[in-house]
């Protein structure tokens, strides 16, 4: 069974510059997650989706950043204009119909340096 | 809010010994929690899932206990050798929205 796909695996931006990331979960997740984990730090929801549609997304901050997740499959996520505190690691992660009781399965992560 | 604290931070220890890695949370009400390994640039990799309605969960060398009235989980790894060598996060399910992480535990295991 593939894993939770993210790319890139590396992004590093000047301030104010925009940037995106894509995650592809695995076959068959309905739920997609997007955390950010600042280094030192554990990771931090940022947008819950649930198939298309948003379960959750009040740590998002929206004045930056959005995400989307159009057919209910491949997500992107995306920040505009950076800021140097956005440096972290996206992780994205998927998990079977977003049922509590099962395990969320994470991909690689993207680190974005922001300078 | 969900508060998850992971202590020690940081621990090292010689091959061969028997590691314990605390996790306490603050609120009793959570659906599971889940322990994860993450290696330097690296992703998460989930370890032990544990249901609420459970006190353990075992994998191989790892045992996972968990005691939701006080707020506690401990991570067992017995017999560590230098591939344990990691960081190490426990996060609750508070709601069926969100994990909530603590920090971690980053572990060294000494040949």
């Amino acid at each position: 069974e593939a894993g939770v796909a993210q790319s890139p695996r590396y992004k590093i931006i000047e301030k104010r510059q925009s940037v995106a990331f894509w995650c592809n979960p695995i076959s068959g997740h309905a739920t997609l997650y997007w955390y950010q984990q600042i280094l030192g730090q554990g990771p931090k929801l940022l947008i819950q989706f649930q198939n298309n549609g948003v379960v959750d997304d009040s740590q998002l901050p929206k004045d930056r950043f959005s995400a989307e997740r159009l057919k209910g499959v491949d997500s992107t996520l995306k920040i505009q204009p950076a800021k140097l505190e956005d440096s972290a690691v996206y992780l994205c992660a998927s998990s079977l119909k977003g049922l509590p009781n099962t395990e969320a399965f994470f991909g690689q992560g993207t680190r974005l340096t922001v300078v | 809010k969900q508060e998850v604290t992971q202590i020690p931070a940081a621990l090292s220890v010689p091959e061969g010994e028997n590691l314990v890695l605390n996790c306490s949370f603050t609120d009793s009400a959570i659906y599971n929690l889940q322990w994860f390994r993450q290696d330097p640039g690296k992703g998460l990799t989930s370890l032990l899932l544990i249901q609420s309605s459970q006190r353990e969960q075992t994998s191989g060398r790892l045992n996972a206990s968990l005691d939701k009235s006080s707020g506690r989980s401990t991570l067992y790894i017995a017999a560590s050798q230098p591939g344990d060598s990691a960081t190490y996060l426990c996060a609750v399910r508070p709601s069926l929205s969100k994990l909530s992480f603590g920090a971690g535990t980053t572990v060294t295991v000494r040949a």
